[in-house]
């Protein structure tokens, strides 16, 4: 049963830390996302990549995040200087990238920094 | 105008009832769209996707009203396992690439 995977689960950091998140896609899916999950702004998309190309990372705030596929089975995204309000749910996604492709979630990475 | 609108609930319903939730989008360019649930700290998982036609997968039926750029889904002869947030996702582009965009969902409660 092929999952996306994400480390680490949880994460508790203080503000002006580095956060490194994972994910490994489904075998052979060439599109992955990463989502940020709050309860004020729900499911915002921060990035995304294509055949490992970065496609759009509007969603993220350029000065503190990055978002980077090393590899075809390694996605990272990273916040340095975290704060106190990157605290939230972090999903990566994966999926085969066609108009009506669904996506398949990771189980995510809840951040809070203290 | 927000581009995905949902209801966010909650729904309190009793096993056995029918409920109907609702969704409106912003984009009237947008070509896919599909219903999501989300367990109490879990992932989003896909339900079903909408086709235009309307479509049915057991006891959830989803519509979709181009003209009025809405969504339904209603569940018949709810189950205490349908307790969960639904999310209505809409992909915004014409492009083929599947970004999408999530409403904050509807929490629905079922009670014994």
């Amino acid at each position: 049963d092929a999952r996306v995977t994400q480390t680490p689960r949880h994460k508790v950091t203080e503000m002006g830390q580095e956060v490194t998140m994972r994910c490994q896609p489904i075998l052979g899916h060439n599109t992955v996302f990463w989502y940020r999950q709050t309860m004020m702004q729900g499911l915002e998309l921060l990035a995304y990549f294509r055949n490992r190309a970065p496609l759009d990372d509007s969603g993220m705030p350029k000065d503190r995040f990055s978002a980077e596929m090393p590899d075809a089975t390694l996605a990272t995204l990273k916040i340095q200087p975290s704060e106190p309000r990157d605290s939230a749910v972090y999903f990566c996604a994966s999926g085969l990238g066609r108009g009506r492709e669904t996506q398949y979630f990771g189980p995510g990475t809840r951040l809070l920094v203290l | 105008r927000k581009e995905v609108e949902q209801d966010p609930g909650p729904f309190n319903v009793p096993e056995g009832a029918t409920v109907a939730f609702n969704c409106t989008y912003s984009n009237s360019a947008s070509q896919s769209f599909f219903w999501y649930r989300q367990d109490c700290r879990k992932e989003p998982k896909l339900l079903m996707s909408v086709y235009s036609s309307g479509n049915e997968d057991g006891r959830f039926t989803a519509q979709l009203n181009r003209a009025s750029q809405y969504i339904s889904l209603l569940i018949r002869d709810s189950k205490l396992s349908d307790s969960a947030t639904y999310l209505c996702v809409v992909n915004p582009t014409a492009s083929g690439y599947s970004t999408l965009t999530f409403g904050k969902g509807t929490m629905l409660l079922v009670s014994p």
